[in-house]
């Protein structure tokens, strides 16, 4: 356990429908990402928030995608209307950017499936 | 744009055996280079860190080493353990301060490590 939770694990959805992931950072850690993997290939970086700022998108984040970190800590990832090429694993991750050389901690991800 | 890729895809070696994972990425003009291990259906573990201004970190019985002049990294494991059998990912990342910015990761290399 990492420290970095993330809810819910599985989400099975139709396709149409509308879904949000949940995640909570180490609680001093300012820096908070987002991150989609699909199977077979390496995480690709979707959004990061400092505080409650969102500092930088991913084109790969459409306008049916939304990130949320209101005050600063916990976040929230929609994805509206989904599509099947939605499906993936949605991984948080968060550090203190404090200082260098800091270490990055990896939620353990919500899967995702669009029937 | 940044490209990562990791060769083999796939390795098992029989425990006991030292062993040499490799990263190779497009742009040399970054870079923070990170390790990571990946463990089936699990979110990522950061092993080693390694900034710009860094040749090589260790960890316990892994060495991770970047050249960027010729745009690779090595990820060494020494006496492997069937424990280390996981998915281990590079990951590279623009020079800043804290080096976790936009992770642009590999497809990773399946180790097994054989009883």
């Amino acid at each position: 356990d990492t420290g970095v939770s993330q809810d819910p694990r599985h989400k099975i959805t139709k396709r149409g429908q509308n879904v949000t992931f949940r995640c909570d950072p180490i609680s001093e850690h300012n820096r908070l990402y987002w991150y989609r993997q699909t199977l077979g290939q390496g995480p690709e970086f979707l959004t990061y928030f400092q505080n409650e700022a969102q500092l930088e998108k991913s084109r790969l984040l459409s306008d049916r995608f939304s990130a949320e970190r209101p005050k600063g800590s916990f976040s929230t990832l929609e994805i509206q209307r989904t599509e099947q090429g939605d499906s993936a694993m949605y991984l948080c991750a968060s550090m203190s950017a404090r200082s260098s050389g800091n270490t990055i901690y990896f939620g353990e991800g919500s899967w995702l499936t669009v029937v | 744009k940044q490209e990562v890729t990791q060769i083999p895809a796939a390795l098992s070696v029989p425990e006991g055996e030292n062993l040499v994972l490799n990263c190779s990425f497009t742009d040399s003009a970054i870079y923070n280079l990170q390790w990571f291990r990946q463990d089936p259906g699990k979110g990522l573990t950061s092993l080693l860190l390694i900034q710009s201004s860094q040749r090589e970190q260790t960890s316990g019985r892994l060495n991770a080493s970047l050249d960027k002049s010729s745009g690779r990294s090595t990820l060494y494991i020494a006496a492997s353990q069937p424990g280390d059998s996981a998915t281990y990912l590079c990951a590279g990342a623009p020079i800043s301060n804290f080096g976790n910015e936009k992770l642009t990761f590999g497809t990773g290399t399946r180790l097994t490590i054989i009883p």
